[in-house]
């Protein structure tokens, strides 16, 4: 199995506060992903990383930061939190040689009050 | 731009019977193409994948072919088991070097005893 690690794996807070979540990789993948995952839309692409410092949009970005100082972290900022942000986040990953397939995280299950 | 069609579910089938989950894709050249299973409360894993025309990919009896020529990429299974409901996705990595895949919404299986 790919070593990625997300945390934390539960959280529950209210609106207008700031959240973080956190995604580590073991495996030197150079592709970092963020999705959420809701009833009825599947998974969408937040935001994606192809480098440290190297960030761009995915198709429902509004209200979400990312960072990627370091090639095995990519964290996911909530700035103020909203109930519509409530849902499942998962990490990806993916390299750059082969088929491109990724790598999925356990997600993290986040709750707005 | 690219899109991956799943048949809806859920899916119910009895223990041994035989399952098609039906996937088509739209995307320009030879795309790869992927089938991911989501247990509960789990990330998404890769089930398996094909790169080109006619190539069949298989894993845990599970197998899917490559149909350029009516753009599908179906998964079949001859045998089902209790431990094979999950939610199936079909995915696409576009050919020329993007790194941003496309998913189908995904499909529910339910197998019953």
């Amino acid at each position: 199995d790919a070593g990625i690690t997300q945390s934390p794996r539960h959280k529950v807070t209210e609106t207008g506060t700031p959240v973080t979540l956190r995604c580590h990789q073991t495996e030197n993948h150079r592709y970092m992903y963020w999705y959420r995952q809701d009833p009825g839309h599947g998974l969408r692409l937040i935001h994606y990383s192809y480098g440290v410092k190297d960030t761009d949009k995915g198709e429902v970005s509004d209200g979400y930061s990312v960072s990627r100082s370091k090639t095995e972290d990519f964290l996911l900022t909530l700035e103020s939190a909203t109930s519509s942000q409530t849902s499942v986040y998962f990490c990806a990953i993916s390299d750059t040689q082969g088929s491109y397939e990724q790598y999925f995280g356990p997600g993290t299950r986040l709750t707005v009050t | 731009g690219d899109s991956v069609t799943q048949m809806e579910g859920p899916v119910t089938l009895s223990e041994e019977a035989f399952l098609t989950i039906n996937c088509t894709y739209t995307a320009t050249g030879y795309p790869s193409l992927f089938w991911y299973v989501q247990y509960p409360g789990e990330g998404l894993q890769l089930l398996l994948k094909a790169t080109k025309a006619d190539d069949k990919g298989s894993n845990k009896g599970f197998e899917a072919t490559y149909r350029k020529e009516t753009t599908s990429f179906h998964l079949e299974k001859g045998s089902v088991q209790v431990s094979d409901s999950a939610v199936y996705f079909c995915a696409l990595s576009p050919a020329g070097g993007s790194y941003i895949p496309t998913f189908g919404r995904g499909t529910s299986l339910i197998v019953h005893p």
